[in-house]
């Protein structure tokens, strides 16, 4: 089977602006979690889809959003984007959610 | 509140030893643990798992090892092989609730040949 793909691998932004990130589940997965990865703090949970239903959320502002469409592709939405915002996004998905999660390979996005 | 640490930062080992890595986990609500790797700019890849009925799963050169009455669960890697550095990472969830894994910071592990 083919993992997680997660696109654009890169991605820089300036202050203000918004941007999607789009992730792939592996085929059969239905439950697709966003986490965030930054230096000081670590890995950090977003939010969980699950048949086109956000399940769980995590402590980000409201800018932080997603979605999932039908066919269990997920995406993710920052809007007026702020330095702090710079990390790697991570995408992950298993059969239903809580179990072992498989990550894809991350969008890096720098803010200027 | 940290929920999931790990308190070595990094862990240097000779190629061919005995690596240990350790986790310590606050929330007794916890029932899956999970260890994974990960290198630099890449996504986390899935090592290996325990759930709180085990207190050992082995698989090939990995064996986790889970102590519920210390809330402390180890990652062992016999023999250490040079590919092996990277930074690990172990996380845990609650399998009837949140959707979500909760992960340590990770520990750099640099296996010396």
């Amino acid at each position: 089977k083919a993992g997680v793909t997660q696109t654009p691998r890169y991605l820089i932004k300036t202050r203000g602006q918004q941007v999607t990130l789009s992730c792939s589940p592996i085929s059969g997965h239905r439950s697709v979690s966003w986490y965030q990865q930054t230096p000081g703090q670590g890995l950090q949970f977003l939010f969980e889809y699950f048949s086109e239903t956000q399940r769980n959320k995590g402590n980000f502002p409201g800018r932080f959003s997603g979605r999932q469409f039908s066919n269990s592709r997920s995406e993710m939405n920052v809007s007026t984007l702020e330095l702090g915002d710079s990390a790697l996004y991570l995408c992950a998905s298993s059969p239903q959610g809580a179990e072992t999660q498989y990550f894809g390979p991350g969008t890096r996005l720098l803010v200027l | 509140d940290q929920q999931v640490k790990q308190n070595s930062p990094s862990l240097s080992v000779q190629e061919g030893r005995i690596s240990i890595l350790n986790c310590d986990y606050t929330n007794s609500m916890f029932d899956y643990f999970l260890w994974y790797k990960k290198y630099p700019a890449e996504g986390p890849t899935f090592l290996i798992s325990i759930s709180s009925i085990k207190d050992k799963n082995e698989d090939g050169r990995f064996t986790v090892f889970l102590n519920k009455s210390a809330k402390h669960l180890s990652l062992h890697i016999v023999p250490s092989q040079p590919g092996d550095s990277a930074v690990y990472f172990c996380a845990a969830s609650i399998i009837q609730g949140a959707q979500k894994l909760v992960f340590g910071q990770g520990t750099r592990l640099t296996i010396n040949p």
